[in-house]
């Protein structure tokens, strides 16, 4: 059984500060890393995806993979109020037959104004 | 260009009813999957369609079906409902075997009461 694991908070972070988010996967093939963000009652949104070793920036998101310690982290730069939301952690699962995200159950992320 | 698009948008059902949902996908894709989210659980894998045939399926009983239409456009059924089926139902469209996050649907909010 493969399994995504994000701790679910709250994290609550200052208006302005850096906000950390941490996943950690169970399948050490996994190649494919996504991060999504979901407003409440809304769907999931693609914000970034990683698929090699190290940092992706994009804007204010960074994603970071570490394969050896099947570790993902989103860090997110100058956060603001409207980033206040679910940040769900996915892994993809391709192979054969298979083509499908693994989640996990989300880290909800409170920035206080 | 339209994405994927999700209908209908909230639904209220009684327990032992049946239910269909309805996803139209992002112009250009030819794979529909669907996901079930749960409050405060990540989205899970139901199945998979690609040339009108479920590819794979998740950890769901056989009271999911779905079916997908030669224009693409797939509809997920539950048959006898339980309480336990009230989540969010998630769409997302892609094109086969591609190795890519999915962008998801709006969403079906089904309520079992």
């Amino acid at each position: 059984q493969k399994e995504v694991e994000q701790n679910s908070g709250p994290l609550s972070v200052p208006e302005g500060a850096i906000a950390s988010l941490n996943c950690t996967y169970s399948d050490r093939g996994s190649q494919s890393f996504f991060w999504y963000r979901q407003y409440s009652g809304k769907s999931p949104e693609l914000i970034m995806s990683i698929y090699s070793n190290g940092d992706k920036e994009d804007g204010r998101f960074t994603a970071q993979l570490n394969k050896a310690s099947q570790y993902v982290s989103l860090l997110i730069r100058d956060s603001q109020p409207s980033d206040s939301a679910t940040y769900l952690c996915a892994v993809g699962d391709y192979g054969g037959a298979t083509n499908k995200l693994i989640f996990g159950t989300g880290t909800l992320l409170a920035v206080q104004p | 260009d339209a994405g994927v698009t999700q209908s209908p948008t909230h639904l209220i059902k009684t327990r032992g009813q049946q239910v269909t949902l309805r996803c139209s996908p992002k112009s250009g894709h030819d794979t529909v999957s669907w996901y079930q989210q749960a409050l405060g659980q990540g989205p899970q894998f139901i199945f998979q369609y690609y040339e009108e045939e479920e590819r794979q399926r998740g950890n769901f009983p056989d009271r999911f079906s779905g079916h997908q239409f030669p224009n693409y456009s797939s509809e997920l059924n539950v048959n006898a409902l339980l309480l336990g089926d009230s989540a969010l139902y998630l769409c997302a469209s892609s094109l086969y075997g591609e190795n890519y996050g999915y962008t998801f649907g709006s969403g079906t909010r089904l309520t079992v009461v």
